[in-house]
């Protein structure tokens, strides 16, 4: 079943702009991760968040986590060509086995 | 550290036909993933391993599908008869730890097409 669904499915952005990627999910969890994806590619891990954590950063990467709204974001700065990739939430809910529940992703296009 | 080795990267077989995976997950890791990904689509779990015994493999359709973990290592995936809709992308991950604590690492992937 999918837990994570995120917003917007599709961004297209100017070079050196940010980019910001949402992603909801339903149920309580222990952490959640980003992942990225380049075309015929395999997953890259960028961040995992825990449950009791609000923030994170990870070079030009910042993650948010509201566990109040169930959402997080995935805000990229300075964006470059590089970046364009889809992007995935995924989701360890809370009493699973530890499994990732992953969402459709958001395609980010960066224009150079 | 070397990544998840997955094999072979693109297969074309016609329907009814059959097809095997092979994944070597990262060295000493315990927990091995088989993701199907259907284009447009996040991954779907098809069978999780926690050294060669199995977690999960609810989603798995087994009157098809097959999947194995010899010695706690490498990991095959066989599909038997393949169907139109196994059309997808093969994804292999491992985790040093099962607790989903700590982010996976993905092989390339193996893209399947029936035609």
């Amino acid at each position: 079943s999918q837990q994570g669904e995120e917003d917007p499915q599709a961004l297209s952005i100017q070079e050196g702009e940010n980019a910001t990627m949402n992603c909801s999910y339903k149920t309580s969890i222990n952490n959640l991760q980003w992942y990225r994806q380049n075309s015929g590619r395999g997953l890259v891990h960028l961040i995992l968040i825990r449950s009791n954590e609000r923030e994170k950063h990870s070079g030009r990467l910042r993650v948010t986590l509201d566990t109040s709204k169930k959402s997080s974001s995935l805000l990229i700065t300075a964006s470059r060509a590089a970046d364009t990739a889809s992007y995935f939430c995924a989701t360890v809910p809370m009493d699973s086995n530890y499994q990732l529940i992953w969402g459709a992703g958001t395609k980010l296009i960066i224009k150079p | 550290e070397a990544g998840v080795a997955q094999s072979p990267r693109y297969k074309i077989i016609e329907k009814r036909q059959s097809v095997a995976f092979w994944c070597n997950p990262i060295s000493g890791h315990a927990t091995l993933y088989w993701y199907q990904q259907i284009l447009g689509q996040g991954p779907k779990l098809l069978i999780q391993f926690q050294n060669n015994g199995v977690v999960d493999d609810s989603q798995l359709p087994k009157d098809r599908f097959s999947a194995e973990r010899l010695k706690g290592v490498d990991s095959t995936l066989k599909i038997q008869p393949a169907k139109l809709e196994d059309s997808a992308v093969y994804l292999c991950a491992s985790s040093s730890r099962p607790a989903g604590g700590y982010g996976y690492t993905f092989g390339s992937g193996t893209r399947l097409t029936v035609v």
